[in-house]
C-alpha cells in the first residue's frame, strides 16, 4: 500500500532548466514532509523538509511548494545544475515522536550539459 | 555519512542462506532503522528500534530478523535468503523525536 505516490520515477532536464518533482499523499495526520538526496553508491541524505503550516520553504535553488487541501507538495530545483544528477525521495511522517517515515518510490533526476 | 557504518557493502549468497547485514553508529542516536531499497518501490522499512530494549516490525518485516546487540549496533538477519531478498539494504539512525534520519552507505545484497 503507496501512501505517498511520487512522479515522475525518472527525469532528464537541460542544465539552467528547472527541475519539478511531485509527491502526493492520502493520510491527511501526516505532519513533516521531507526531501532525501541520493548520490550513486551513497545513502540518502535530507535535502529539505516543509511542515503542513506553510505553503513553501526555500533553501538556496530547492523549494518545497505544499498544498495541504490537495494533500501535494513538490520539490522545484531551480537552475539546475549537473551536480544536482541524482535520485531524489519524497516522504512523509505521521503526527507524534514515535511515527515512521513512509517514502515515495524515487525520482531519478538526470541534468544534461 | 561516516557516522554510520554498515558492513559488508556486498554480499552475493545463495538460496537458503543465512546472512547477517551489520550496523554501526558513532553518533549516539538512540533510533535506528533497516530499509530496502528496490528500483520503482523507493525505501521500505523494514524494523525499527527504539532503543536496545524496544524493537518494532516495519512494513515488510517477513523473512528478516533483527537485534539490538547494543545502542551503537543493529543487525539485520535473513534466516533463509531467497531470490527476492535481492535488494539494496540501508541502515538509518536519528535522535529521540527528532525529524532527520542519518543513512548508512547501504549493502548491496544479491542472492542466486
Amino acid at each position: 500500500q503507496q501512501q505517498v505516490k511520487q512522479s515522475p520515477q525518472s527525469l532528464i532536464v537541460q542544465k539552467g532548466g528547472i527541475s519539478i518533482i511531485n509527491c502526493a499523499y492520502e493520510n491527511t495526520a501526516f505532519d513533516y514532509f521531507p526531501w532525501y538526496q541520493q548520490f550513486p553508491g551513497k545513502g540518502p541524505a535530507l535535502l529539505i523538509a516543509i511542515r503542513p503550516d506553510v505553503s513553501e520553504k526555500k533553501e538556496g535553488r530547492f523549494t518545497i511548494s505544499f498544498n495541504k487541501s490537495a494533500k501535494q507538495f513538490s520539490l522545484h530545483i531551480m537552475d539546475s545544475q549537473p551536480g544536482d544528477s541524482a535520485t531524489y525521495f519524497c516522504a512523509a511522517r505521521g503526527t507524534g515522536t514515535a511515527s515512521k517515515l513512509t517514502f515515495g518510490t524515487g525520482t531519478r533526476l538526470q541534468v544534461t550539459l | 555519512d561516516a557516522d554510520v557504518t554498515q558492513t559488508p557493502r556486498n554480499r552475493i549468497t545463495k538460496t537458503g542462506k543465512r546472512i547477517m547485514l551489520e550496523c554501526s553508529q558513532t553518533k549516539g542516536h538512540d533510533r535506528m532503522y533497516w530499509y530496502r531499497q528496490d528500483p520503482g518501490l523507493g525505501l521500505r522499512l523494514i524494523y525499527y528500534s527504539f532503543d536496545v530494549k524496544d524493537i518494532n516490525k516495519g512494513e515488510i518485516s517477513d523473512g528478516y530478523s533483527v537485534s539490538r546487540q547494543a545502542q551503537a549496533k543493529f543487525s539485520l538477519s535473513l534466516e533463509s535468503a531467497i531470490p527476492n531478498q535481492t535488494a539494496l539494504y540501508f541502515c538509518a539512525t536519528s535522535f529521540g523525536g527528532a525529524d532527520t534520519q542519518y543513512f548508512g552507505p547501504g549493502t548491496r545484497l544479491t542472492v542466486l
